[in-house]
């Protein structure tokens, strides 16, 4: 079974551009996770999906990021505009959900590099 | 509000021998699960164990097993017999079950580095 994909792996930026990370989750998870990943921060959770409906936008994320889940299959994330702070991995997960005890399945992740 | 803390940043262990990584946690809920994650120099993310608060017993899988000390909010990650492969980052997590939704909250993770 295919796993969580993500694309492009790597995306370098702009300050000011928009740009677009997809995921397609493991066929027949109905939660998805958008996580972004820094050094400093560590695992910070952005938006959270529970079958296609927003559940959770990401608090100090809402104003420049924004998740979409047009499909169970697929995922957007678009980041309006980038700033160099915005540099970091972003990783999609996946999950069957049913419960709070459900592992989540993660993707590569999208190593963003906003100049 | 949840809270993961490890406080170990990272640990260097020999090959075939054993090591336990920290995390305490903070919660208000009176049940929660508590999950270890593995992340490799890929930086590949993959699900090891999962504690279950309302459960005595510890958490065992292949050679990772878990040490649950519900009183001092804390869940150990034991390895048994490192090998090589074992080095990478582990992050601890929990979820409460009383949330509306399935949300994880990591901790800082801890580098280990198993040497021949």
């Amino acid at each position: 079974d295919a796993g969580v994909t993500q694309t492009p792996r790597h995306e370098v930026a702009e300050k000011g551009q928009t740009i677009i990370l997809k995921c397609e989750p493991v066929s027949g998870h109905n939660d998805l996770f958008w996580y972004r990943q820094t050094k400093i921060q560590g695992l910070e959770l952005l938006s959270y999906f529970r079958s296609k409906s927003l559940m959770e936008d990401g608090g100090a994320f809402k104003d420049r990021f924004k998740a979409e889940m047009l499909n169970s299959s697929f995922s957007t994330l678009k980041i309006q505009p980038t700033e160099p702070k915005d540099s970091a991995v972003y990783l999609c997960a996946s999950s069957l959900g049913g419960g709070r005890y459900a592992e989540q399945f993660f993707g590569p992740g999208t190593r963003l590099t906003v100049l | 509000a949840q809270k993961v803390t490890q406080t170990q940043t990272s640990i260097s262990v020999m090959e075939k021998t054993t090591v336990t990584m920290d995390c305490v946690y903070e919660t208000q809920d009176s049940s929660y699960f508590l999950f270890w994650y593995k992340q490799t120099a890929s930086g590949e993310i993959v699900f090891l164990i999962r504690q279950d608060s309302y459960k005595k017993e510890n958490a065992t899988v292949g050679h990772y097993s878990l040490n649950f000390q519900k009183p001092k909010s804390s869940i150990g990650l034991i390895i048994t017999a490192t090998q090589i492969e074992d080095s990478a980052v582990y992050f601890c997590a929990m979820s409460e079950a009383s949330s509306s939704f399935s949300k994880l909250v990591f901790g800082q993770g801890t580098s280990l580095s198993v040497v021949p």
